[in-house]
């Protein structure tokens, strides 16, 4: 039982390029979550999912895409990264009324 | 908008101090509020979650309280030990699936 995982750890992008970030639950969740963390601002809500097929905007979703084609996979996607995209981008996954259990992290550079 | 503070953003105690932990929030309409532990360069690790109806949670040394008219939480955590050492965030889900995070405390215990 892994858990949450991302792909990749780490990546540094240039001005414009585009990425997918993979989240990975193998808990059965119905929720999945993207967070990005920056300095000072605490944890902030970019896209979430409530099932299979769904995905709806969370506080600051402007600049990226999701797909969840598949209940276990959770797919964050920049289609023309900018330098304001440097972040850490976690992702968590939850089920009914319980905690979110969080991935590791994605440590981005956008140069 | 949720607001949600923590206070202080850094705190460094000796080993077995006692301590507590502060946050407080603008939005008294809240489903659950939780407390999470973050070490350097991981993810998000639950420690407790008190839901809307109850008052506070016990899990070994730590214990936290939830006082929604005032808009206040506490985490407190018995008899430290460097193993504490991490940023500790408290977070709220006000409906929506959405978790809206405080900046932390990052308490360092000294052997």
């Amino acid at each position: 039982n892994a858990g949450v995982t991302q792909t990749p750890k780490f990546r540094v992008l240039k001005t414009g390029q585009s990425m997918t970030l993979l989240c990975a639950q193998d808990m059965n969740h119905e929720y999945m979550y993207w967070y990005r963390q920056d300095p000072g601002m605490g944890l902030r809500l970019i896209h979430y999912s409530v099932g299979e097929g769904t995905t709806a905007k969370g506080e600051v979703p402007d600049g990226y895409n999701v797909s969840r084609l598949k209940k276990q996979n959770f797919l964050l996607g920049l289609e023309s990264a900018a330098p304001s995209q440097t972040s850490v981008y976690f992702c968590a996954s939850q089920t009914g009324l319980e905690t979110q259990y969080f991935g590791p992290g994605t440590r981005l550079l956008v140069l | 908008k949720q607001e949600v503070t923590q206070i202080p953003a850094a705190l460094s105690v000796p080993e077995g101090e006692n301590l507590v932990l502060n946050c407080s929030f603008t939005d008294s309409a809240i489903y659950n509020l939780q407390w999470f532990r973050q070490d350097p360069g991981k993810g998000l690790t639950s420690l407790l979650l008190i839901q809307s109806s109850q008052r506070e949670q016990t899990s070994g040394r730590l214990n936290a309280s939830l006082d929604k008219s005032s808009g206040r939480s506490t985490l407190y955590i018995a008899a430290s030990q460097p193993g504490d050492s991490a940023t500790y965030l408290c977070a709220l889900e006000g409906g929506a699936n959405n978790l809206f995070f405080g900046t932390g405390t990052r308490l360092t215990v000294i052997p």
